[in-house]
């Protein structure tokens, strides 16, 4: 079976550095993507990573080992706005997307 | 109109009745999805389309149905609504030509039958 998983819950400080870790197993890849969704609304697109390596946008940073079925999300210096839920999502062989529950990340002061 | 809406936002629907929940875009997105979102599980595809004119079963089609006459529009419908599919629904789209294709949702709609 096809299978994505994550933490469900994570909690770290204001100014800090989180990583949010991601596991699949799918039938195919082309490609894996982040998503963020605030309490109430809809998710929205973070990050697409299809080659292994780093992907860079301003404090956001996605990683992907696709010989390992991993990927991580790191999240730099911290902002109250960056309590969500994090969404990592497989595109398998029949390009389709394949969902993680979801990891619901709490900002501290 | 600026992306994608649906309607209603939010409905109480008596089990057996008939709803269709409308889903609109106007990027000229090739393709739309309809999914939902019950607690502790990820995002689970009910249908989609890829071109305007088709239409494809995902992961959870039965008690679903869906037509897609246009670019534009792609409404979801419950011919006879029980209370296991009360959930919240989001429609998406994506350009299929795009070289990640990541797709764009609709702000959602929570559906409570009862």
């Amino acid at each position: 079976g096809q299978n994505i998983d994550q933490p469900t819950e994570m909690t770290a400080t204001e100014g800090a550095i989180v990583q949010i870790n991601c596991t699949y197993q799918t039938s195919g890849f082309n490609g894996l993507f982040w998503y963020q969704q605030h309490a109430g609304e809809a998710p929205t697109f973070l990050s697409y990573n299809v080659l292994d390596g780093l992907e860079e946008k301003g404090r956001f940073s996605s990683f992907l080992s696709r010989s390992k079925g991993y990927s991580y999300l790191l999240l730099k210096e911290l902002q109250m706005k960056d309590s969500a839920s994090y969404l990592c999502a497989v595109r398998d062989s029949n390009y389709q997307l394949i969902w993680g529950a979801g990891t619901k990340l709490i900002i501290k002061p | 109109i600026a992306g994608i809406t649906q309607a209603p936002t939010s409905q109480i629907l008596a089990a057996g009745r008939r709803m269709t929940l409308r889903c609109t875009q106007d990027m000229r997105h090739n393709a739309m999805y309809w999914y939902r979102q019950d607690l502790g599980l990820g995002l689970r595809l009910i249908h989609y389309s890829n071109t305007a004119g088709t239409t494809g079963k995902g992961e959870v089609p039965d008690g679903y149905s869906v037509s897609r006459a246009n670019t534009d529009d792609f409404p979801l419908t419950l011919a006879s609504a029980v209370p296991s599919q009360t959930s919240v629904y989001f429609c998406a789209s994506s350009d299929r030509t795009s070289g990640s294709n990541e797709q764009f949702f609709g702000p959602g709609t929570r559906l409570t039958v009862l």
